[in-house]
């Protein structure tokens, strides 16, 4: 089975600084690794995924994430935050079907922006 | 194209009365699925379907049935409604990109529901 951590709960960062929110997985085959957001009352919208293609995956808004295997994390990074990233974001990890049988979710990071 | 689309939006119901969620997607994907969404527990799956005429149990099925009507609506029923099922429910459906080997899913606006 697979499992997905993410470390915190929270994280507040000042607008216009670097914003990391963690994510450690467990999977017992190769799986792909989404990252999701949702804002406030609203649906989810896919940032990126990794499929095995590159370990430095690129998705919208000016974010990125690193697989490493070694260290089985994904952590998701952007370089300078803007007060539109206040979301809550989900890392999330297929199952051995590639997600036809759906997708596990961490239990999501709340990203505070400070002005 | 819509997507993938939800009704209602907003229901109350009380304890012990059922109802249906509704779900349907313009997409032509094949799968989809239901998920729940709890507070501080992320989306937990509670069933989804491979294709047209198939249903599977997720991680929280219990209290809940599914019907694959078409390839387009999946809905969820709730035949006697707990205060435990107080969740907003998110339905989605994917599309295989086989370049990949991953199924990308596409997640509709959701449904606010509360059971008192």
């Amino acid at each position: 089975a697979q499992s997905v951590t993410q470390l915190d709960s929270h994280v507040s960062v000042s607008e216009g600084t670097p914003v990391l929110l963690r994510c450690n997985y467990s999977s017992s085959y190769s799986p792909s690794l989404f990252w999701y957001v949702q804002h406030p009352n609203k649906g989810l919208q896919l940032l990126l995924k990794y499929t095995s293609a590159a370990t430095l995956v690129k998705g919208i808004n000016g974010f990125e994430a690193e697989f490493k295997k070694s260290e089985t994390s994904f952590h998701l990074t952007k370089p300078s935050a803007h007060m539109s990233d206040a979301a809550e974001y989900f890392c999330v990890v297929s199952g051995r079907r590639g997600g036809a049988d759906g997708l596990t979710f961490g239990k999501g990071t709340h990203l505070i922006i400070q002005p | 194209n819509a997507g993938v689309t939800q009704t209602p939006k907003f229901q109350v119901l009380k304890t012990g009365q059922s109802m249906t969620l509704q779900c349907a997607q313009d997409m032509n994907h094949n799968s989809m699925y239901w998920y729940r969404q709890d507070p501080g527990m992320g989306l937990r799956l509670i069933y989804y379907s491979a294709s047209e005429g198939t249903t599977d149990k997720g991680e929280v099925p219990n209290g809940y049935n599914v019907s694959r009507l078409n390839k387009r609506e999946f809905s969820l029923r709730l035949e006697s409604a707990a205060p435990s099922q107080t969740s907003v429910y998110f339905c989605a459906s994917s599309v295989f990109w086989e370049g990949q080997g991953i199924y990308e899913q596409y997640f509709g606006p959701g449904t606010r529901l509360t059971v008192t």
